[in-house]
């Protein structure tokens, strides 16, 4: 059974410093990679999206990597803001359950200015 | 603008009194789910329909049922709801044949539901 986690559950950083949001999942046999941010009360917005053949994906100040064979993906921010503040959740869509994706519990980003 | 679209956002009911949460969405998508978001549980798939009349259940379906009547709508119906079923409902749809090739899914704002 695919399991996905993400480490850590928290974290709080200065403005303006770059870091690194882990998710790791038990089993390689995957579509896709997506990561997402959920804001309080809100839904979730798809930040990138890696295919099971891409090693990584750039979006503005953000960049995710996947390395499939050992069930691992980073979200990397550059210089973080105040407005990145959010929970930031991983997710896999698997081969064969008819296209669901199976979360992390994600991990909550706070960037204090 | 490319949206999905939940409603009510946020509801409370009393225990045994049917609702439906409707979702709908406006970029012709074939595949359409239905998750719940609960604390230390994270977000997990309820129902899911890759295409018109074509409905198939996920993860955790007891309670609910879902219609897929048309394309661009997919309510979650709670016959009889108790009170494990307060949640936070996440409606998602994606490009259909395409889930394969991987799309990126986009989600409703969340139905806030709380059953006394």
């Amino acid at each position: 059974k695919q399991e996905v986690t993400q480490i850590p559950a928290a974290l709080s950083v200065p403005e303006g410093e770059n870091l690194v949001l882990n998710c790791s999942f038990t089993d390689s046999a995957i579509y896709n990679l997506q990561w997402f941010r959920q804001d309080p009360g809100k839904g979730l917005t798809s930040l990138l999206l890696i295919q099971s053949s891409q090693r990584e994906q750039t979006s503005g100040r953000l960049n995710a990597s996947l390395d499939k064979s050992s069930g691992r993906s980073t979200l990397y921010i550059a210089a973080s803001q105040p407005g990145d503040s959010a929970t930031y959740l991983c997710a896999v869509r698997h081969y064969n359950q008819g296209g669901k994706l199976i979360f992390g519990q994600g991990t909550e980003l706070s960037v204090k200015p | 603008e490319a949206q999905v679209t939940q409603n009510p956002r946020y509801l409370i009911t009393v225990t045994g009194k049917k609702l439906t949460v409707t979702c709908s969405q406006n970029m012709n998508h074939e595949y359409m789910s239905w998750y719940r978001q609960d604390p230390g549980l994270g977000l997990r798939q309820i129902y899911y329909s890759m295409n018109v009349e074509v409905t198939d259940k996920g993860d955790v379906p007891e309670g609910y049922k879902v219609s897929r009547k048309e394309k661009r709508n997919f309510p979650l119906i709670l016959e009889s709801p108790s009170p494990n079923q307060t949640s936070l409902y996440f409606c998602a749809s994606s490009p259909g044949r395409t889930v394969i090739s991987g799309n990126t899914i986009y989600f409703g704002e969340g139905s806030w539901l709380t059953v006394v």
